[in-house]
């Protein structure tokens, strides 16, 4: 199986700041990285799929980049809605696998 | 609109069958190209992708839960389920369904709500 692990596991930062989480896999999975964003109590929700692509509605404040096996999600000016756990999903191959997430407090 | 959302019983008896539907509507979960799957996150903790099914009946399950695993779709009720059995207190944790995209990649566009299941004498 293809581990996923994210850093850091949390960060606080300041509302206008730029938030870079970092993703890495246990082997290659080319573009097969997806983000998601999950508020306490609700499910989590797709932001970026294949790496970098934003999923419609997702604001462009969020991007994402990378390929191979480091990937990063960035935050562009947080907002105090950003604040959440964001996961990392490897979509390459079966099974499908999440990184351990990384809390965003303000 | 699509929605999913889970049902079942919050609490199960270790070593007993744990047991949860997910309807779906605003969609076919007929529909070519999509799977239909589970997802669990346990208390606290991450993301743990469980397994998932096409409406044909082709399922995928996560190697390490295969043996106790089990998912099935009835079109006619536009819904799928799942089953685990042999449950322990490990297997305590919100359970979501999940709409898989596409064929071509393990993404997940839809979840329902989740379910807190516990696993308790």
């Amino acid at each position: 199986d293809i581990q996923m692990t994210q850093s850091p596991s949390s960060l606080s930062a300041s509302v206008g700041d730029r938030v870079t989480i970092t993703c890495r896999a246990s082997q290659s999975i080319s573009s097969y990285l997806n983000w998601y964003q999950q508020k306490p109590g609700k499910a989590p929700k797709l932001l970026i799929y294949v790496a970098s692509s934003l999923q419609s509605g997702v604001p462009s404040r969020f991007s994402g980049s990378g390929s191979g096996t480091d990937f990063t999600l960035t935050i562009s000016g947080l907002q105090p809605e950003d604040i959440a756990t964001y996961y990392c999903q490897q979509s390459y191959i079966t099974p499908p696998a999440f990184g351990q997430g990384t809390k965003v407090e303000i | 609109q699509l929605q999913l959302q889970e049902s079942g019983p919050g609490l199960v008896k270790p070593s007993e069958t744990l047991s949860l539907t997910c309807n779906v509507s605003g969609g076919s979960i007929s529909s070519s190209g999509y799977y239909w799957g589970w997802i669990r996150q346990p208390p606290g903790k991450g993301l743990e992708w469980i397994g998932s099914i096409y409406y044909s009946g082709s399922t995928f399950y996560k190697p390490s839960l295969k043996s106790r695993v089990t998912i099935s779709a009835d079109t006619s009720k536009n819904q799928f389920s799942l089953r685990l059995n042999s449950v322990t207190a490990a297997d305590t944790a919100v359970y979501y369904c999940a709409r898989r995209i596409d064929s071509s990649s393990w993404t997940f566009d839809y979840w329902g709500q989740g379910t807190l299941v516990t696993v308790s004498s």
